[in-house]
This record gives structure tokens, sequence and C-alpha cells, in this order.
């Protein structure tokens, strides 16, 4: 079965400062790896997928996230982060096989910004 | 293009009322997706179906709980009868099927924020 963990519940940064958050999956085979961003009453926005290839990988808004397979983690970054970024942040996982499309969920990191 | 279309927004009810949550596909999607997100569970996902055809209801909680796709664009999430643990935010998703220029992108509703008192 696949699974995700995000370590990390809530994070806050500097506005201008870096920003890592942290994912770790489970998946037996390569896994189809994706990063969502939800503000508050709303739904959930694509940042960047990763498929195969190039494992790092570019997303909107300036994000950025790397696939490491040998340590199972699909960790997003960015370089500056802007108040606007402040939001939930989901790590997913999928097999994308027939009959197994769907994404498995981490519990999301809180981002909050300060000035 | 349209994105994923919920309704209703919100729905506010009393426990052993029937409630109906509806969603209407991207056009040309043939993928969707029910999820439940409550504070304590997180992102659960309760079934989703391909072609119309239910393909994983494990998720879905106990026989209160019902899925349908009438067709290719539309489905209903119902809870009959509704009780105050079922109080949470339900997201339609829908993607394309493998092969078909998939992406693997589930496409989200704003979601139905459900109350159930």
């Amino acid at each position: 079965a696949q699974s995700v963990t995000q370590p990390d519940i809530h994070i806050t940064v500097s506005e201008g400062a870096s920003l890592e958050l942290r994912c770790n999956y489970s998946y037996g085979a390569t896994p189809y790896l994706f990063w969502y961003v939800q503000s508050p009453g709303q739904g959930l926005q694509l940042l960047l997928k990763y498929f195969s290839g190039d494992t790092l990988v570019q997303g909107i808004k300036g994000f950025e996230a790397e696939f490491k397979r040998s340590q199972s983690s699909f960790n997003l970054r960015k370089p500056s982060v802007h108040w606007s970024d402040a939001a939930e942040y989901f790590c997913a996982v999928g097999a994308a096989n027939f009959g197994n499309e769907k994404l498995t969920f981490g519990t999301g990191t809180r981002l909050t910004i300060i000035p | 293009d349209a994105g994923v279309i919920q309704s209703p927004r919100h729905e506010v009810t009393e426990m052993g009322q029937e409630v109906t949550l509806r969603c209407k596909l991207i056009s040309g999607h043939n993928s969707l997706f029910w999820y439940r997100q409550t504070m304590m569970r997180g992102l659960e996902l309760l079934i989703y179906f391909n072609n119309n055809v239910p393909i994983d209801d494990s998720g879905m909680p106990e026989d209160r709980f019902s899925a349908k796709m009438p067709n290719a664009s539309f489905s209903t999430l119902k809870i009959q009868p509704s009780e105050p643990r079922d109080s949470a935010v339900y997201f339609c998703a829908s993607s394309l099927r493998p092969g078909q220029a998939y992406t693997g992108e589930l496409f989200f509703g704003e979601g139905s924020r459900l109350t159930v008192l």
C-alpha cells in the first residue's frame, strides 16, 4: 500500500527566507509524486509533479522539488517565500496504473509567514 | 474551461437528514474521486470511478454513504441518515485515465463543507 509522511505539522518562516517542506513516501515501484497547496476555504491546487526523468522538478509560484529515490523523499523548496505563500501544503503519491489511479495524501504542513 | 464544480458549497443539516452532494467533472475527464477532509483524519479517499464504474469504494465509511455516476460528467455523494461525525469538507476531483495524455494530476473542486448538528 502506498503512504506519505509529512513530519512537520506546522512551519513558521520569515518573509524572504528560504523554505523546505519534507515529504517521505512508501511505494513499491516508481511513484508519481505531487505537491498541492490549499488556501483557506479553497480546493487543492497542483504546485508540481514528478513522473520520471529529471529528479529536480520546477513548479508554479517559484517552487521546486527534488525526488530522491534512495531516501524515498520528495521535499518541496522555495528560495524566498512571500506572504502569499501562507497556506497548507500536501504531498501525494500515486501509482498511475489502471485500476489504481488514486492519490494518497500526507497529513499536510501548515505554513505561516511572519513579516 | 470550467473546472470541477461542486454544490452546495455549504450545507448545514440536522442529524438524521439526508444529504446529497453534487459534482460536475471537467469536460473530457473520465475518472472521478470523492475525498473527505477533516482535522483528525486529513484527506481520505472515499471512492473513485473510471468511466462511470466504481473501482475502489473501500474508503466509504459505512452503508449510510453511497455514490453514483448517472452519466459521464456528473456524480452524487449521498449520506442517509447523516450524523454529526460526518461533518467535514467533501472534495470531488477528476482526471484523465492512464493512456489518454495522462498526467496523474487530480483536479479538485472547491469542496462542500457539511455541518451536521
